[in-house]
């Protein structure tokens, strides 16, 4: 089962604060992808990737940044975070025609 | 519209009853993948079709990429069937995968 690990499991900060979501597959998939999840709203796309140095912009990007350092590696950034920013993450991947995987997930509170 | 379309958005069966669950694609999408979220928040992949239909024990799915639908069947419902099903399918021409809203589906005694 291809594996695709997220950290940290759990994170609390203060509304301003500083905070990157780190997520790591070890399946040489090109796809990695970063979702948020509210009550209500299902998975909602907040940026995605092709491969290393490689960004695009999902549905709800505003107040993130994403990066792709390596084929294995994609962060998620929030510089000054909100408590609109409190929500569950997830991080996935995939092969091309391949189906996605997706890590534990990462559930995050602004205060 | 939305790109996926998902219903019911709640279910409630009693044990040993079917049920389906339907989603409906505002375009035509090149794959569709099915996701059991349990109570601890849990992603689990339960289908993925590219086209036709797949059976797994108690659930069975279809993706119709012409008619722009696809479909999960619950046969038998029980108790650890209780979740949050979301469908998930493949643009064709962007790499992008589309949720729908999911189905809170509650199975009773």
């Amino acid at each position: 089962e291809a594996a695709v690990t997220q950290s940290p499991r759990n994170k609390v900060t203060v509304t301003g604060g500083n905070v990157t979501l780190s997520c790591r597959q070890t399946n040489s998939h090109n796809y990695m992808y970063w979702y948020r999840q509210d009550t209500g709203h299902g998975l909602r796309l907040i940026h995605y990737s092709y491969g290393a140095g490689n960004l695009q912009i999902g549905d709800v990007p505003d107040g993130y940044k994403a990066t792709r350092t390596t084929q294995e590696d994609f962060f998620l950034l929030l510089e000054l975070a909100s408590p609109s920013q409190t929500s569950l993450y997830f991080c996935a991947s995939r092969g091309a025609n391949e189906r996605l995987f997706f890590g534990h997930g990462t559930k995050l509170s602004v205060l | 519209g939305m790109p996926v379309e998902q219903n019911p958005p709640a279910l409630s069966l009693y044990e040993g009853a079917d049920s389906g669950l339907r989603c409906n694609f505002s375009t035509t999408m090149k794959s569709v993948q099915w996701f059991q979220q349990n109570h601890r928040g849990r992603l689990i992949t339960l289908f993925y079709l590219a086209q036709g239909t797949k059976e797994n024990g108690r659930l069975k799915s279809t993706f119709n990429s012409k008619e722009r639908y696809s479909t999960l069947h619950i046969k038998d419902a029980q108790l650890e069937d209780s979740g949050t099903y979301f469908c998930a399918a493949e643009g064709n021409n962007n790499n992008r995968i589309f949720f729908g809203d999911g189905t809170q589906l509650v199975v009773k005694p």
